[in-house]
């Protein structure tokens, strides 16, 4: 199946700092979602990015289809952005396959 | 709104007995799917169905078994359930034909003791 990777697996940031988070994937890939899961468990929808880039407040997504990755921004940092954040890809299937995730601890 | 609520959010049961988790989703998604979450292995695809009738094992799919009778439903049952089965399980759907976004239910908690 299709292996998933994301980098760095701990991030540790100062309130207000920038940050990104990358996902590679090893196939061609229809679908790529990120995920946040917060301190209680909940998956949050982020980003549905199966090329191209979006923006949705202080994060953006990137995904370079053609060269198998995917780049998440987080700026100016809040302690609320703390938690779990997963990368998420289809390939030829209906099956997301998952990464092990990048955990994020925002300082105050 | 659309959703897809999953119960019961915590439970706590014996080792044997069977259990059964329920998934409900408002979406009239095609595809459901679940999936178990333990430290260390990240989100592991259980079981997932295209349509009703149909089902369909995953990469973790021994001592779970689903049933699709309807589009609405996915119930995830544990036929005797072990402690390695103690884990947080969520619940997923999507549209045809796959390549849309999918969305996650709350997660349940199992602990088996």
């Amino acid at each position: 199946g299709i292996q998933v990777e994301q980098s760095p697996p701990d991030l540790i940031l100062q309130e207000g700092a920038n940050s990104t988070l990358r996902c590679n994937f090893s196939d061609s890939v229809n679908n790529l979602q990120w995920f946040h899961q917060n301190p209680w468990g909940q998956l949050i929808n982020l980003f549905y990015i199966p090329s191209g880039t979006k923006q949705n407040g202080r994060l953006s997504a990137t995904t370079v289809a053609t060269e198998r990755y995917s780049l998440l921004y987080i700026s100016s940092s809040q302690t609320t952005d703390s938690g779990v954040y997963f990368c998420a890809v289809k390939a030829n299937d209906y099956k997301l396959s998952f990464g092990a995730g990048t955990t994020v601890t925002v300082r105050a | 709104d659309a959703e897809i609520t999953q119960s019961p959010r915590h439970k706590i049961t014996e080792t044997g007995r069977q259990v059964t988790l329920a998934c409900h989703q408002t979406w009239n998604h095609n595809n459901m799917f679940w999936y178990r979450q333990d430290l260390g292995h990240g989100l592991r695809l259980i079981h997932y169905s295209y349509g009703v009738q149909d089902t369909n094992k995953g990469e973790v799919s021994d001592g779970y078994s689903v049933s699709r009778s309807n589009t609405e439903d996915l119930p995830l049952t544990l036929e005797s359930a072990a402690s390695s089965q103690t884990s947080v399980y969520f619940c997923a759907s999507s549209d045809l034909p796959g390549v849309t976004e999918a969305f996650f239910g709350q997660g349940t908690r199992l602990t088996v003791v």
